[in-house]
């Protein structure tokens, strides 16, 4: 069984453009969730989709959004990028019911320069 | 508000016993579960408690006491590999919101 897909996996960008990152999640999950960590932090949620709605959204600004396909696939967008936007960008997937156990992809490392 | 608080580092040589403390105070409580990120790696999930008492898994088990709300790790016969960062995690369920992470417990097992 495949585990959860992300990419890319490393991305360089320069303040204010924007950048979209992709996740595959397991099959059969229906639940994709984002995060952001950054040293120190701990992982911070970003948003949940469960069947193409957002579910749930954690305290991040506007420029920060996200979207899920039919196929459960989901993609984060972060517009006007700032530099303080450099992190470890993980999505997890779940069933979406009972027991909430997350299963995490590698990763997106996004460089702000 | 939320607030999971679990210690930012620990140490410990081979072959000893570590416990990981996490106390938690959320609205909305369904379970406690705990996370393994090595550096550079995806978190993994490895324990899952929803009701009182002490969970099982190999040379990892967790507990939790929902009257204190707290709950441990306790990793036994460490190993080198052992040496990871280590999220404990509340789940408030589908309607009140995703995990809710602590900021992680960096563990070091020294030989």
């Amino acid at each position: 069984k495949a585990g959860v897909t992300q990419t890319p996996r490393y991305l360089i960008k320069t303040r204010g453009q924007q950048v979209t990152l992709s996740c595959s999640p397991i099959s059969g999950h229906r639940s994709v969730s984002w995060y952001q960590q950054t040293p120190g932090q701990g992982l911070q949620f970003l948003f949940e989709y469960f069947s193409e709605t957002q579910r749930n959204k954690g305290n991040f600004p506007g420029r920060f959004s996200g979207r899920q396909f039919s196929n459960s696939r989901s993609e984060m967008n972060v517009s006007t990028l700032e530099l303080g936007d450099s992190a470890l960008y993980l999505c997890a997937s779940s069933f979406g019911e009972g027991k909430n156990i997350q299963y995490f992809g590698a990763g997106t490392r996004l460089s702000v320069l | 508000g939320q607030s999971l608080e679990q210690p930012s580092e620990v140490t410990a040589v081979e072959g000893a016993i570590v416990q990981i403390n996490c106390t938690y105070q959320t609205s909305g409580f369904y379970g406690l579960s705990w996370y393994q990120q090595h550096d550079g790696g995806a978190p993994t999930f490895l324990s899952y408690n929803a009701l009182d008492g002490l969970e099982e898994t190999g040379r990892f088990s967790s507990f939790l006491s929902r009257s204190d709300s707290y709950g441990y790790l306790l990793l036994q016969e460490l190993q080198m590999k052992d040496s990871a960062s280590y999220f404990c995690a509340v789940d408030r369920g589908s309607t009140l919101g995703r995990l809710y992470f602590g900021r992680g417990t960096q563990l070091t097992v020294w030989p």
